[in-house]
């Protein structure tokens, strides 16, 4: 079974600039979560979909945002880009909500000049 | 201060070393606790899952929870090079699904 993929793996964008990262999740899991993770911060949730509906929001601005299609793919864009927003995106997915396995993709690199 | 706090390291030790790597957390609601290793440029993997207070051991790997000192730990025994990665500990209550993470840990095993 094919694993969790994100594309694209790494993106440089100056800022101001928009961003739209793609995830597609194991075939039959219908819970994906996203995930900033930066050197001095860790992991930080940033939404959970399920069932193409938001479950779930961390403390993130207004300026990210997602959303998830009815074959349970996601998308997380991030607006007016800030040098703060350079960071590792993580995608991870889940049959269910609360499933104690979340399954990670490699993420995406984003570099914000 | 962080919910969950866990020392960044590096911690660098030889091989076949036991390995101790620790969280704190000040939620005394958190019931759920975990384990993850990430390795360079991949996302990370559960390594082990404990529900509550007590021990849990998976082959080589032990995950200990003392929930009246707000305490975890992962023991690695007879650690191999293949060991080193990023570990992070995370963990939830009952009543919210959003998972809180530690900085993570990371760990070189020379061989």
């Amino acid at each position: 079974k094919a694993g969790v993929t994100q594309t694209p793996r790494y993106l440089i964008k100056t800022r101001g600039q928009q961003v739209t990262l793609s995830c597609s999740p194991i075939s039959g899991h219908r819970s994906v979560s996203w995930y900033q993770q930066t050197p001095g911060q860790g992991l930080q949730f940033l939404f959970e979909y399920f069932s193409e509906t938001q479950r779930n929001k961390g403390n993130f601005p207004g300026r990210f945002s997602g959303r998830q299609f009815s074959n349970s793919r996601s998308e997380m864009n991030v607006s007016t880009l800030e040098l703060g927003d350079s960071a590792l995106y993580l995608c991870a997915s889940s049959v269910g909500r609360w499933e104690e396995t979340q399954y990670f993709g490699p993420g995406t690199r984003l570099l914000v000049l | 201060q962080k919910e969950v706090e866990q020392d960044p390291g590096p911690l660098s030790v030889p091989e076949g070393a036991i390995v101790s790597l620790n969280c704190t957390y000040s939620n005394s609601a958190f019931q759920y606790f975990m384990w993850y290793r990430q390795y360079s440029r991949k996302g990370p993997e559960l390594l082990m899952y404990t529900y509550s207070s007590g021990n849990k051991e998976d082959g080589r790997f032990t995950a200990q929870v003392d929930k009246s000192s707000k305490y975890i730990s992962l023991f690695i025994r007879d650690s191999q090079p293949s060991d080193s990665a990023t570990y992070l500990c995370a963990m939830r209550g009952n009543s919210n699904y959003q998972l809180i993470w530690g900085a993570g840990t990371k760990l070189i095993i020379k061989p």
